[in-house]
């Protein structure tokens, strides 16, 4: 059966620094890559997607950046966070065309 | 561009008791797949419930069934025997047979024992 990861589960970071979260699918292969952001209470925000290796897709500008170095392996990063990068994180995959998006349990980002 | 609307930000409900969450979207196209998601406390996203726009029987899962309208654009989920459990947000979402989701606003349900 196909598992997603995500770490790390919750991260507090200065302003200033870098940021690197992980995305890890097992079971599939090629599968549609995604990060969303959500803010407190909010809805959900897509960032980047991404159909293959080295194929991303971004649908907001902003101070992040998004990598698939290998096929079933997302990582979101920044090089220097700012305070409104705060918010919850989640990583998701997709099979196929109509299929559902499955996520990660998410990680809850602070930057003081 | 499609959009997907939940016009109720938030619902209360009585444990036992049934409440129905309702959703729009808009959509030009003819065949497409359409999705509840559940997200508690936790903030784990979980599907709930998915429902393709061909099929004219509304889905079903356990206490969870859709009431799809499709000359409405209309994709209502009603919950029936609501537990302290379903207390959470739930989102809609739609497929319009490709690789993006567009998500609604969400509505907020608590279940009140």
């Amino acid at each position: 059966s196909q598992t997603i990861h995500q770490w790390p589960a919750t991260l507090v970071q200065p302003v200033g620094s870098p940021l690197s979260l992980e995305c890890t699918v097992e079971g599939t292969s090629n599968p549609n890559l995604y990060w969303y952001r959500q803010a407190a209470g909010r809805g959900l925000q897509l960032l980047f997607y991404s159909v293959g290796i080295g194929q991303i897709s971004s649908e907001v500008p902003q101070n992040l950046s998004a990598s698939r170095p290998q096929d079933r392996q997302f990582i979101l990063s920044s090089k220097k966070l700012l305070l409104s990068d705060s918010g919850f994180y989640l990583c998701a995959w997709m099979s196929a065309y109509n299929s559902p998006l499955h996520f990660g349990n998410g990680t809850r980002l602070t930057v003081t | 561009a499609q959009t997907v609307t939940q016009s109720q930000p938030e619902m209360s409900v009585q444990e036992a008791e049934t409440v129905t969450l309702s959703c729009t979207y808009d959509t030009s196209e003819s065949n497409y797949y359409l999705f509840w998601y559940k997200q508690p406390p936790s903030r784990q996203m979980i599907l709930v419930i998915r429902q393709e726009a061909y099929k004219q029987q509304n889905a079903t899962e356990n206490r969870f069934s859709v009431n799809f309208q499709k000359a409405a654009k209309s994709f209502s989920l009603k919950i029936s025997d609501s537990q302290l459990g379903d207390t959470a947000m739930y989102f809609c979402a739609f497929n319009n047979a490709g690789n993006m989701l567009t998500f609604g606003g969400g509505t907020r349900l608590m279940v009140k024992p």
